[in-house]
Order: structure tokens, then sequence, then C-alpha cells
């Protein structure tokens, strides 16, 4: 079964510690993309990809920082400088960013708290 | 940048028919999304409408664009309590997706 699998489901951490959220797909998509939800704000984009060893900044990419060393693998590291960290993080996937048709495929997403 | 506006909260009976609207900015939006997030789950596509149509049905849901006042509405037929779930708009074009703040739609049985 293709899919886009995000891990852990939830995840706690302490002030001040940097955490690597998990984001791995197998559906052979070039680009990824990581979002965040918080509740009465809908998503909002941190970082995409297009390509291996290619990443640029959205919106909200402030105290954030990503990789893509592999195709398959996107993972996102919440740094201590991100001032308000508690959120979702939704990982999603689309064959290409370049198309007019952009489908993506999402993750079932991490619950982040920070305590 | 883009805007997108939908309403937070509709409320509906099991069985009538829910209409969610959304307004845009971007008139270059070639494909508008219609994605369904159920309570703690990720986003799934439920629909999609292509700029140079007007209407889009698939079984119970029927997509309608209005693309001189870009105003995009979902509308779900006999609407069931599984209905229940955060509805975002997602008007996209070449590069980019925006998604709108998602409407919470509340299915009463």
């Amino acid at each position: 079964d293709g899919g886009i699998t995000q891990s852990p489901k939830y995840l706690f951490r302490k002030e001040g510690q940097n955490v690597t959220l998990s984001c791995e797909q197998n559906l052979n998509h070039d680009a990824m993309y990581w979002y965040r939800q918080d509740p009465g704000q809908g998503l909002r984009l941190i970082y995409y990809s297009q390509i291996v060893n290619d990443f640029q900044k959205g919106d909200i990419a402030e105290g954030y920082s990503v990789s893509r060393e592999k195709k398959e693998s996107f993972p996102l590291t919440v740094t201590s400088a991100q001032k308000n960290p508690t959120a979702f993080y939704l990982c999603a996937s689309s064959i290409s960013r370049d198309s007019l048709y952009n489908e993506q495929f999402f993750g079932p997403g991490t619950r982040l708290t920070v305590l | 940048g883009e805007d997108v506006e939908q309403s937070l909260f509709l409320s509906v009976r099991e069985g009538d028919s829910s209409v969610i609207n959304c307004t845009y900015t971007d008139s270059s939006s070639t494909y508008l999304y219609w994605y369904k997030q159920e309570p703690g789950a990720g986003l799934q596509l439920l629909t999609y409408i292509f700029s140079n149509m007007d209407m889009k049905q698939d079984q119970r849901l029927t997509v309608l664009l209005n693309k001189k006042d870009k105003h995009l509405s979902l509308r779900i037929a006999d609407t069931q309590t599984g209905d229940s779930a955060i509805y975002f708009c997602a008007p996209g074009g070449y590069q980019k997706v925006t998604f709108g703040i998602g409407t919470k739609l509340q299915v009463i049985p």
C-alpha cells in the first residue's frame, strides 16, 4: 500500500529542547511539504521541497529546519528558537510542484506538546 | 498573497443538505480542491474542479464555481453523521496551493 507516514503520533518535549518529526512516503513523489495547524488558523506552510537536496522556506519557517537527503524522507526539526511550538504538524507530498494539478497526499499528523 | 475565506462552523440535521462556501482572491487558480479532515487525522482530497468548469457532481457532492466572483461552494446532499469533519477549500495554481481556514461541519442526528 502506497502512502505517507508520520511518527510519532504524539510527542512531548521540554522547553529548550530540539525535536525531530519524521515523514516518509513511498508514493515516488518529488514534492514534499510541512504544515502547521493551529485551532482557528487553518494550515500554514513551514517548508517544502521539490527535489532531493533542495528545500525552500514557506510562510512560517522561523524556528524550524528540514533536510531532504532521500526522496522518500523529509524530517522536520523544531528547534528551541521556535517560540510557540505546540501544534499539530502535517506532512504532505505531491507528484510534482510544477504541475498545474497538485493534489497533496497527507500523513496522519504529529501532535507536539511543549511542557 | 492569496486569501481564502471560509466560515468557521456549520451545523445541519442528518438528511439535510450542507453547503460550505469559500471565497478566494487569486484569479490564476487553475484547480480548486476540497479536502476533508476527520478529528485527529490528516487531510484527504474529497473532490476538485478545474477552473474552466462551473459545476462538478460526484455522487452526493456538488461543487459550484463562480470564477467571476471567485466563489466556490461544496454541497453535500443527504448529509450523514459520518460527514462530520472539517472541510478545507484550497485553490491551486502553478507551484502553489493555499488552504482556507477550514469549516467545521457538525451533523445533528
